[in-house]
């Protein structure tokens, strides 16, 4: 079982350069989300989309972009990256959006460092 | 932002030992869930815990809620080695948000 698949895990970016953390899940889950962690600073919603062509902002969205054009992929993308941008990068998912009671299952993770 | 707390922020203890760690909220929550996250993965989900059940088991896993104290514990009895990770709450508020603690990390020594 693929459950969720981040790609790549690993990236070094210089400031200003753009690209596109991959995001897919294999679950036909209509929640996906997208978190940053940091050290002493938990896990911050970025971005999440409800469903196909449905997306909105979460906590912390400035500096990024998402889309939704399958139910599997939620691609996010950074426009011009920046140092403050170093972080850990979890994709997540759960079957119905809206339920606060669901488990969200989560990617590995994408380890971002900005120079 | 809001933000769970969770208490200790390190534990260090023996195999076959329990562990306890516990997880505040200044604002109201309802439903709550447990994570485990081991190093260099993705968090996996644990458990559950209903805004009207006050204690939930799971295994090894003993999870308890008090919404009037808006905290929540979590104990791990028997502890092993491949128990060691870091472990999150992430509670929903009444603002039908999730919140987040900042996690307790978890060293079962063998």
């Amino acid at each position: 079982n693929a459950g969720v698949t981040q790609t790549p895990k690993f990236q070094v970016l210089k400031t200003g350069q753009s690209m596109t953390l991959q995001c897919a899940q294999d679950m036909n889950h209509e929640y996906m989300s997208w978190y940053r962690q940091d050290p002493g600073m938990g896990l911050r919603l970025i971005h999440y989309s409800v469903g196909a062509g449905i997306t909105d902002q979460g906590e912390v969205p400035n500096g990024y972009n998402v889309s939704r054009s399958t139910t599997e992929d939620f691609p996010l993308r950074l426009l011009s990256a920046a140092p403050s941008q170093t972080s850990v990068y979890f994709c997540a998912s759960s079957p119905t959006p809206g339920q606060l009671n669901q488990p969200q299952h989560f990617g590995d993770g994408t380890r971002l460092s900005i120079l | 932002s809001q933000q769970g707390e969770e208490d200790p922020q390190a534990l260090s203890i023996q195999e076959g030992e329990n562990a306890t760690m516990n997880c505040s909220y200044k604002t109201s929550i309802n439903n709550l869930q447990w994570y485990r996250q081991n190093s260099g993965r993705g968090l996996v989900h644990l458990i559950l815990i209903r805004s009207n059940e006050r204690e939930k088991h799971s295994g090894r896993l003993r999870v308890t809620l008090d919404t009037s104290k808006k905290s929540s514990s979590l104990l791990i009895t028997a502890s092993r080695a491949a128990d060691t990770a870091s472990y999150f709450c992430v509670g929903a508020g009444n603002n039908r948000k999730l919140i987040w603690g900042l996690g307790t990390s978890l060293a079962v020594n063998p």
